[in-house]
């Protein structure tokens, strides 16, 4: 069935530094991947997105890349600061039209200061 | 414009009672759709509205049922709660031709 993966599962960074979260996804019909953050007691906010004819989408710190081939697509977070500890879902939709998400399981992310 | 907002923030019922949760789109949204999230399970895909029609349904029994009215708003109901439906349930909802779906705060159910 579909399923999308999320690696890792926590990720401790010391503030300044990168951070990288790498989901894969097993529908290949799936054309739009977007990412979600997700700080304690409050709503999953789309921070970034990226669509199936498009390998690369960058928002200032924020970049995210997508490898159609081998079904994979990861976030990358630069300069990172101790605002982006929040917990980030992967997502990848199916069908062009729809709004059914398969969500990856989450990543925590503890930016150090 | 006012964000998705959900009604109500918190709930505690007992197991065997109903539920209603209500979701009220962003203004000119018409796609609605709701997830449930648990520590466990992470994010799971319920149901998806588009003009007070399912669109899709996830793997959820039978208990778990949604509608949506003619302004969008759209509700969810939880028959014969059982412990395990304790979740947040999130509603989204996306403009027409966008893929994009923005999330409410939720609405924290806790069975007991």
């Amino acid at each position: 069935g579909e399923n999308v993966e999320q690696h890792p599962s926590t990720l401790s960074v010391q503030e300044g530094d990168s951070a990288v979260i790498k989901c894969t996804y097993s529908d290949s019909a799936s054309n739009y991947f977007p990412w979600y953050k997700q700080e304690l007691g409050k709503r999953p906010q789309l921070i970034i997105d990226i669509r199936s004819n498009v390998g690369e989408k960058k928002d200032q710190r924020i970049a995210v890349t997508l490898n159609k081939t081998a079904k994979h697509f990861s976030l990358h977070i630069t300069e990172t600061q101790p605002e982006d500890s929040a917990v980030y879902f992967c997502a990848a939709s199916g069908t062009s039209g729809t709004y059914k998400y398969i969500f990856g399981t989450g990543t925590r992310l503890k930016v150090l200061a | 414009k006012a964000g998705v907002t959900q009604t109500p923030r918190y709930l505690i019922k007992t197991r065997g009672q109903q539920v209603t949760l209500s979701c009220s789109p962003i203004s000119g949204h018409r796609s609605v759709s709701w997830y449930q999230q648990t520590p466990g399970q992470g994010l799971q895909f319920l149901f998806e509205y588009f003009s007070e029609t399912q669109r899709n349904k996830g793997n959820f029994p039978g208990r778990f049922s949604g509608r949506q009215f003619s302004n969008s708003r759209s509700e969810m109901n939880v028959s014969t709660l059982e412990l395990g439906d304790s979740a947040l349930y999130l509603c989204a909802s996306s403009p027409r031709g966008a893929a994009e779906a923005f999330f409410g705060q939720g609405t924290r159910l806790t069975v007991v």
